[in-house]
This record gives structure tokens, C-alpha cells and sequence, in this order.
């Protein structure tokens, strides 16, 4: 079946700690999405790549960076995490608006469960 | 600014109550409205959408209905069952060549047999 595949679903680091999080979809969507979701809350769109272009949210903060390296993948960095970085990771896909409709699902994998110690 | 407003939680429901979580909108132009479930664990997952206006969206019972002139997108279903059990988020997309979703806080659904 067709997903988006987070891993690893529960991830453990320490304070300063770099942490990489991976995504992949077998979608083969054009666009690749982070969302940071902390506890009862909404999720937060950090950053998203439309094909290799990345687009970055104003309030992201520099600690978090983005790789695409190819169609399929998408990682997420956390060059220092803070405390206050623990969280849920959602990553997302979307087909584009590129000559389509204006309307396009976005198909969420299952998350990472970032703890920081 | 676009934003979401959603009734806050959690609701608690007995099994086959009948089910209504309030969503307005904010938003300057005629957005795509969206109600994402996330089940316990789990990522979040398209329930069912309305791309205009009096447009109503409905998925495993649950409806809602398009309303530009309250601004709203009220979720409901006549008959809640224990599997139903996660949280909701109202949601609408930012169009810009992509589609950008804000989401509203969630609210969480419990139901007791």
C-alpha cells in the first residue's frame, strides 16, 4: 500500500544531542511536510519542500533544519535539542497544485515521539 | 489573520449519543474547510472535507456542512460508537500554490460504552 513511513516512532536523545528524523512515502507526491505537535495541541508546520524547493515558516527556529535528497525521502535535523523541543514529528505529502485542482489531501504518517533528556 | 476556532475538550460521550464539535473560521478569501481525526498513536488522517460553500463533507457518519455566511463547519454524527474515541481538528487550507493547512487546537472525543 501506498504510505508515508516515519522512522523511528519513538526517538531518545539527549540535551545538545544532535537527531535526525526520516520520512518516506511510496506517494510519489510533490510536496514533503514537518510538523512539530506538542502535547493537546495543534500541529505546527515548520517547513515544507515543494519538489527541491524548500520553503521555511517564518517563527521556525534555526535549530531545525531540512534535507530532501531525492523524491521518496525527507529528514528533519535538530542540531541542538532543547527541552523544549520534545515533541510529536508528523511528517506529511501532497500531490501539488501544479495543473491540478485547487484541492489536494495531505497524507500524514503515523509520527516520531521525540523525548529529550 | 486565518485561524480556526474550535470547541475546546474533552467531550465525553455515552455509546450512541449523538455527536456535535463546533468550528469556525477566519480566513480573507473562501477557503477549503477539513476535519482530521488522530486516533491514539497515531498520525492524523483525513475525515472529510468541503471545498465551498453550502458544500457538505461526510465520511463514516460524520457530516459537516460549509457555512459562509456563519463561518462555520460544525462536525456531527447521529450515533457515536467507542471506536470513535480520538481527537478532531477542524482545519482550512491557505491557498498559495501549495496546500498550507491551519488547524485548529483538537478536540478530544471520548466514548464510554
Amino acid at each position: 500500500d501506498a504510505m508515508v513511513i516515519q522512522n523511528p516512532r519513538y526517538q531518545v536523545t539527549q540535551f545538545g544531542k544532535p537527531v535526525t528524523l526520516s520520512c518516506s512515502q511510496t506517494l510519489n507526491h510533490n510536496v514533503m511536510y514537518w510538523y512539530q505537535q506538542k502535547s493537546s495541541q495543534a500541529p505546527k508546520l515548520l517547513f515544507h519542500y515543494y519538489d527541491k524547493d524548500f520553503n521555511n515558516e517564518a517563527d521556525t527556529p534555526d535549530n531545525f533544519q531540512s534535507r530532501r535528497p531525492n523524491t521518496s525521502f525527507c529528514f528533519l535535523d535538530i542540531r541542538s535539542p532543547g527541552l523544549g523541543d520534545a515533541a510529536m514529528y508528523l511528517c506529511a505529502t501532497s500531490r501539488g497544485l501544479a495543473g491540478g485542482p485547487r484541492y489536494n489531501e495531505q497524507f500524514f504518517g503515523p509520527g516520531t515521539r521525540l523525548t529529550v533528556l | 489573520g486565518n485561524s480556526v476556532t474550535q470547541m475546546e475538550g474533552p467531550v465525553t460521550l455515552s455509546e450512541e449519543a449523538f455527536l456535535t464539535i463546533n468550528c469556525t473560521y477566519t480566513a480573507t478569501g473562501y477557503p477549503s474547510l477539513f476535519w482530521y481525526v488522530q486516533y491514539p498513536g497515531e498520525g492524523l488522517q483525513l475525515l472529510l472535507k468541503a471545498t465551498k460553500a453550502d458544500d457538505k463533507g461526510s465520511n463514516k457518519g460524520f457530516e459537516a456542512t460549509y457555512r459562509k455566511e456563519t463561518t462555520s463547519f460544525h462536525l456531527e454524527k447521529g450515533s457515536v460508537q467507542v471506536s470513535d474515541s480520538a481527537v478532531y481538528f477542524c482545519a482550512q487550507d491557505l491557498f498559495g500554490g501549495y496546500q498550507k493547512v491551519t488547524f485548529g487546537t483538537g478536540t478530544k472525543l471520548q466514548v464510554i460504552p
